[in-house]
């Protein structure tokens, strides 16, 4: 099973600071890693499809790069609606597995 | 609008056994992958399950395998979870999703329903 270890926990930042959120795997899963935001009460949304395609509707501030083991998620500029918790994901092998998330809180 | 509704949760007893059923709309529900993601109460996501088109391949997690069952028919544009021999660890929230269309070999999960509760207490 690939293990993602979604790293720091928390990030505590301000409306319009840039955030960068890591995602590292235990393997290589090539360019097969999702990013998804979950706001309390709601089901998770997907922002990010095989590391750097922003899925349909997500605003241009949010952007993914990364392969092999080591990716990442920025928000060029934070917005009130973007503090979340974030999770990534891979499908380069079954199991699929989810990393333990990312919480951007306002500081 | 693409929709996915998901039914069928509620309180069970361990070892007992609950079908969810999702319910999908605005899209053609045959061409894509299908999957079930939990979420315990105050915990991160974790895949349960995924089908894919016409049922030609379906996948577990480890956890759940010889006990959950999923399927799909694509004539009522449903997905479904047969659960059996529940444990209180499968307590959790219960969102269906769909995954790309087309050849993909594995998924990534969008949209998402609104999920359904399953708590497993005597």
């Amino acid at each position: 099973e690939i293990v993602l270890t979604q790293s720091p926990a928390t990030l505590s930042l301000s409306p319009g600071e840039r955030a960068t959120l890591s995602c590292r795997a235990s393997q290589s899963v090539g360019s097969y890693l999702a990013w998804y935001q979950q706001k309390p009460g709601q089901a998770p949304r997907l922002l990010i499809y095989d590391a750097s395609n922003r899925a349909t509707g997500v605003p241009a501030r949010f952007s993914g790069s990364g392969s092999g083991t080591d990716f990442t998620l920025t928000i060029s500029s934070l917005e009130a609606e973007d503090f979340a918790v974030y999770y990534c994901q891979q499908r380069g092998n079954w199991p699929l597995t989810f990393g333990g998330g990312t919480e951007v809180e306002i500081k | 609008e693409v929709q996915l509704v998901e039914s069928g949760g509620g309180l069970v007893q361990p070892g007992g056994s609950l079908r969810l059923s999702c319910a999908a709309s605005g899209f053609t529900f045959s061409n894509y992958w299908m999957s079930w993601v939990r979420q315990a109460p105050g915990k991160g996501l974790e895949w349960v399950a995924s089908i894919k088109q016409r049922g030609s391949e379906n996948y577990y997690v480890d956890s759940v395998k010889g006990r959950f069952t999923i399927t799909r028919d694509d004539a009522k544009n449903s997905l479904y979870v047969q659960m059996n021999n529940l444990r209180a660890e499968d307590t959790a929230v219960y969102y269906c999703a769909r995954g790309p269309g087309g050849g993909y070999g594995t998924t990534w999960f969008d949209p998402w329903g609104q999920g359904t509760l399953v708590t497993v207490s005597s």
